[in-house]
C-alpha cells in the first residue's frame, strides 16, 4: 500500500532564510503528488501539484517542488519565507491506476518562521 | 465558485449521543470525498463518491459511520453512538473527475471539529 513519509515534524526557520521540506513516498507506481498547507483551525490549501510533464512544478506563495520519479521524493522548497509561511504542510499523493484518486497523506510538517 | 463548505464548524457531544454532518462541494463537481485528522497527524480517507454512489469506504469507516450523497448533490456523514476516540476534524473534499479521461485536484472545507465528552 502507499504511503508518505514526512521525516520532519517541525521546522524553524530565520524570516528570509531559505527554506525545504521533505517528502518521499513508497511506491514508484504512477502517481500524481500534491502539497497542501493548513492553517489553524482551517482546511486545506492547495499549494502546487504535480500532474504529468515537468518535474519542477512551481506553486502559490513563492513556494515550489520537485519530482524525483527515481528517489520517489517529492520536496516542497520557498527560497525567502516570511512570518505569514508559519503553518501546516502536507503531503499528499494519489495513484493515478486506483480509479479512486483518493489521497495519502504523511503526518505533516510544522513550518515556523522566526522573526 | 463559493468554494466546499461544512456545516457545523464545530459540534461538541456526549459519549452516545448520533452526530451529524454535511457537506455541500462546488456544484459542478462530480466526486466528493470524506477525510478525518486527528490531532498531528494528516488526514485519512474515510469514503468517497461519484455523484450519488458510494464507491469506496475505509476500513476506518465502522458501522457506526454511514454517509449519503442523496442526488448527487451535498453530502452528510453520520456517526452514532459516538466514543471519544470519534474526536477528530472531518473533512469534506470534492473534484471533477472522470477516471481515466479527467482529473483535477480536491478541493477542501473547513471541515468540522468534532469532541465528544
Amino acid at each position: 500500500a502507499q504511503s508518505v513519509t514526512q521525516l520532519d515534524s517541525q521546522v524553524p526557520v530565520f524570516e528570509e532564510a531559505p527554506v525545504e521540506l521533505r517528502c518521499n513516498y513508497s511506491s514508484s507506481v504512477s502517481v500524481y503528488l500534491f502539497w497542501y498547507v493548513q492553517y489553524p483551525n482551517q482546511g486545506l490549501q492547495l499549494l502546487l501539484k504535480y500532474l504529468s510533464g515537468s518535474t519542477l512544478v512551481k506553486g502559490i506563495n513563492g513556494f515550489e517542488a520537485e519530482f524525483n520519479k527515481s528517489q520517489t521524493s517529492f520536496h516542497l522548497r520557498k527560497p525567502s519565507v516570511h512570518i505569514s509561511d508559519t503553518a501546516e504542510y502536507f503531503c499528499a499523493v494519489s495513484d493515478r491506476s486506483s480509479g479512486t484518486y483518493k489521497y495519502i497523506f504523511g503526518t505533516g510538517t510544522r513550518l515556523k518562521v522566526l522573526a | 465558485d463559493t468554494g466546499v463548505s461544512q456545516d457545523p464548524r464545530h459540534k461538541i457531544t456526549k459519549r452516545g449521543q448520533n452526530v451529524t454532518f454535511r457537506c455541500d462541494p462546488i456544484s459542478e463537481h462530480n466526486r466528493l470525498y470524506w477525510y478525518r485528522q486527528t490531532l498531528g497527524q494528516g488526514p485519512e480517507f474515510l469514503t468517497y463518491f461519484q455523484n450519488e454512489a458510494q464507491l469506496e469506504k475505509s476500513r476506518l469507516l465502522s458501522d457506526r459511520f454511514s454517509a449519503e450523497r442523496p442526488k448527487g448533490s451535498f453530502s452528510t456523514l453520520e456517526i452514532q453512538r459516538t466514543e471519544q476516540g470519534d474526536s477528530a476534524m472531518y473533512l469534506c473534499a470534492s473534484s471533477l473527475t472522470y477516471s481515466g479521461v479527467v482529473y483535477n485536484e480536491q478541493f477542501f472545507g473547513p471541515g468540522t471539529r468534532l469532541t465528544v465528552l
